[in-house]
């Protein structure tokens, strides 16, 4: 069984471009949740999507968006880049009907590394 | 609020000794559940254990253990005869029932030198 796939895994952009993560989930796993991991801040949660639908959101700017496709992959992008925004950007897989409703088993994928100069 | 502190913040032992990992929580609700993740260097968490608040057992998975106290609000992690395999950041985080925002410690990085 494929494991959570994100690409691309590693990439560089300069400040004021916009860039587009996709992630793949387990297949049958409809709960998508992303999250932003730096070496200041940590790891934090940006938002989680189920059915389409975003249910849930962290506490970022409205330049990082999200969706999700009828296939539950998943896209997330990050507008007008900031150098703040150079992290390893994680996503994670659930097959519960939401990310943390039923055992809070996140399967997560290896990471998309983005270096904004 | 929530809040997962990892006090330790890089941790080196030599193969064979043992290590725990401390964990320390804090969270108004009565309800939650915690786990510990693991993030080798390839950069992906791989699930390592979920503990919910009513649940005080201790529990043991080969050289893995966790110590879950309510009354100190701890939920450490002790590996038992370290392996080189074990070396990577391990993460501890919180959630409460019904809010949908895992919350992470800052992560503990474990050395194990051969």
């Amino acid at each position: 069984k494929a494991g959570v796939t994100q690409t691309p895994r590693y990439l560089i952009k300069t400040r004021g471009q916009q860039v587009t993560l996709s992630c793949s989930p387990i297949s049958g796993h409809r709960s998508v949740s992303w999250y932003q991991q730096t070496p200041g801040q940590g790891l934090q949660f940006l938002f989680e999507y189920f059915s389409e639908t975003q249910r849930n959101k962290g506490n970022f700017p409205g330049r990082f968006s999200g969706r999700q496709f009828s296939n539950s992959r998943s896209e997330m992008n990050v507008s007008t880049l900031e150098l703040g925004d150079s992290a390893l950007y994680l996503c994670a897989s659930s097959s519960g009907a939401g990310a943390f409703s039923n055992t809070g088993e996140l399967f997560f994928g290896e990471g998309s590394r983005l270096t904004v100069l | 609020a929530q809040k997962v502190t990892q006090a330790q913040t890089e941790i080196s032992v030599v193969e064979k000794e043992d290590v725990t990992l401390d964990c320390v929580y804090e969270t108004r609700d009565t309800t939650y559940y915690l786990f510990w993740y693991k993030q080798p260097p390839s950069g992906e968490l791989v699930f390592l254990i979920r503990r919910n608040s009513f649940d005080e057992q201790n529990e043991i998975s080969g050289r893995y253990s966790w110590n879950f106290q309510k009354s100190t609000s701890s939920f450490n992690f002790t590996i038992t005869a370290s392996q080189v395999v074990d070396s990577a950041v391990y993460f501890c985080a919180l959630i409460q029932t019904g809010a949908n925002n895992l919350f992470f410690g800052t992560g503990t990085r474990l050395t194990v030198i051969p």
